[in-house]
């Protein structure tokens, strides 16, 4: 079983509309979780953290549901600007500290 | 300093041939990551280093890969023999891990070495 897993979409969604992605991780264990965004042909950069509590970050919102080992990643009024795939990632902690798991993140396209 | 570099960005070889990346990450972080991505996956964990110590080595990483980081700051990924199935982006991240976790899992990506195995 695959340390993360992640729809890879695509998601195809008009201008404004509202979209969720969802994430699941494989280890109970794991420690910190993020969202990373990849435009095409390009590197990965961070988005978000993703915090138990739930996060904010303006139209962006990230939720951690440690006992469903389940993220998600809310993106509100999108822009066309948001296209691109989005990476769930996850770090386990332990004897792994140091590695990062990345899902095969879900792509989106947001059309006029 | 304007962020991780990596070189070459294109590397077209023949089957058999030893190729070798080179990163610079950003001069004060102290970890530096190896990752591969193919297309339509997720970037794959590959070896990581914590100034001049390789600390984890992936699975995926063969007798044929070998990393090294000799001064704690720009590292080379060498692939010999290379194979078909070697094809792929190899990306180089870095970060600033001070603690267990604090700043360490904040990666910066350099843009990447696209190798291609004929």
């Amino acid at each position: 079983r695959k340390e993360v897993e992640q729809d890879p979409g695509p998601f195809n969604v008009p201008e404004g509309a509202t979209v969720a992605f969802n994430c699941t991780y494989s280890n109970s264990a794991s420690q910190s979780f993020f969202w990373y965004r990849q435009d095409c042909r390009k590197e990965p950069k961070l988005l978000m953290s993703v915090y138990s509590s739930g996060n904010e970050d303006g139209r962006f919102t990230a939720q951690l549901n440690r006992a469903s080992q389940y993220i998600s990643l809310l993106i509100r009024d999108s822009k066309l600007s948001d296209s691109a795939t989005y990476l769930c990632v996850v770090n386990r902690g332990g004897s792994t500290l140091g590695r990062l798991y990345f899902g095969r993140g879900t792509q989106l396209t947001v059309w006029p | 300093d304007t962020g991780v570099s990596q070189d070459p960005r294109h590397k077209i070889t023949k089957r058999g041939q030893n190729v070798t990346f080179r990163c610079d990450p950003i001069s004060e972080h102290n970890r530096l990551y190896w990752y591969r991505q193919t297309l339509g996956q997720g970037p794959e964990f590959l070896t990581y280093f914590q100034n001049e110590a390789q600390l984890e080595k992936s699975r995926l990483l063969s007798d044929r890969f070998s990393a090294e980081r000799p001064k704690g700051s720009f590292s080379t990924l060498e692939i010999q023999r290379t194979e078909q199935g070697d094809s792929a982006m190899y990306l180089c991240a870095s970060s600033l891990g001070t603690g267990i976790l604090s700043g360490a899992n904040v990666l910066t990506f350099g843009a990447g070495s696209r190798l291609t195995v004929l």
